[in-house]
């Protein structure tokens, strides 16, 4: 039983480019969150997700930034028009029952160069 | 609003010391979760331990032990006799039942020097 895939393992970016950060949830678990941790700071939640729908996006950036969850395939963060304040480490995280099941993939960490 | 706090930025000790990271938070529920993750430098994030706000016992799992006393709304994390795989960051967090979104802290550094 795999864990919770996320890939790439580390993303490098020029300012403006546009980052696609993909996470697979654990088989059988239908809800994904995605945290920021940025350098040096403990990880802050960014969007929950369930399958096509975004439940809560609280911690989102208003602009730049999307998530999302299809029916068929990983959830993908997506960031438009990086900055160099956006490098940090991206960490998915999928949940069967709450709040048992909560599993955080390894991240993926980008940077903005 | 939920707040988790972990005051010690940075610990170091010696190799075979104990150890405790402290961790308080503030909450309004009645029912929540408090967790422990360790982030070893290669910078994946590993479970610790998951306690309920209904369960006050502490538990201990070889040399990790846990307080929590609602008391003081604290969720205290001892290593004992330390080990330089023990170098890590470790964060403490707070689970909210409406929220479904774990809260962190800011985590603190442990070295352990051999």
């Amino acid at each position: 039983n795999a864990g919770v895939m996320q890939n790439p393992r580390h993303l490098v970016r020029r300012r403006g480019q546009e980052a696609r950060l993909r996470c697979s949830p654990m088989k059988g678990h239908s809800h994904v969150y995605w945290y920021r941790q940025l350098p040096e700071e403990g990880l802050k939640f960014m969007v929950y997700l369930q399958k096509e729908n975004i439940i809560d996006e609280s911690g989102m950036p208003k602009e730049r930034f999307s998530a999302e969850f299809p029916k068929e395939g990983p959830s993908i963060l997506r960031i438009q028009q990086v900055v160099r304040g956006d490098s940090a480490a991206y960490f998915c995280a999928s949940q069967g029952t709450a709040p048992y099941g909560y599993t955080f993939g390894s991240g993926t960490r980008l940077t903005v160069v | 609003a939920q707040k988790v706090t972990q005051a010690q930025t940075e610990i170091s000790v010696v190799e075979k010391e104990d150890v405790t990271l402290d961790c308080v938070y503030e909450t309004r529920d009645t029912t929540y979760y408090l967790f422990w993750y360790k982030q070893p430098p290669s910078g994946e994030l590993v479970f610790l331990i998951r306690r309920n706000s209904f369960d006050e016992q502490n538990e201990i799992s070889g040399r990790y032990s846990w307080n929590f006393q609602k008391s003081t709304s604290s969720f205290n994390f001892t290593i004992t006799a330390s080990q330089v795989v023990d170098s890590a960051v470790y964060f403490c967090a707070l689970w909210r039942p409406d929220g479904n979104k774990l809260v962190f802290g800011a985590g603190t550094i442990l070295r352990v020097k051999s």
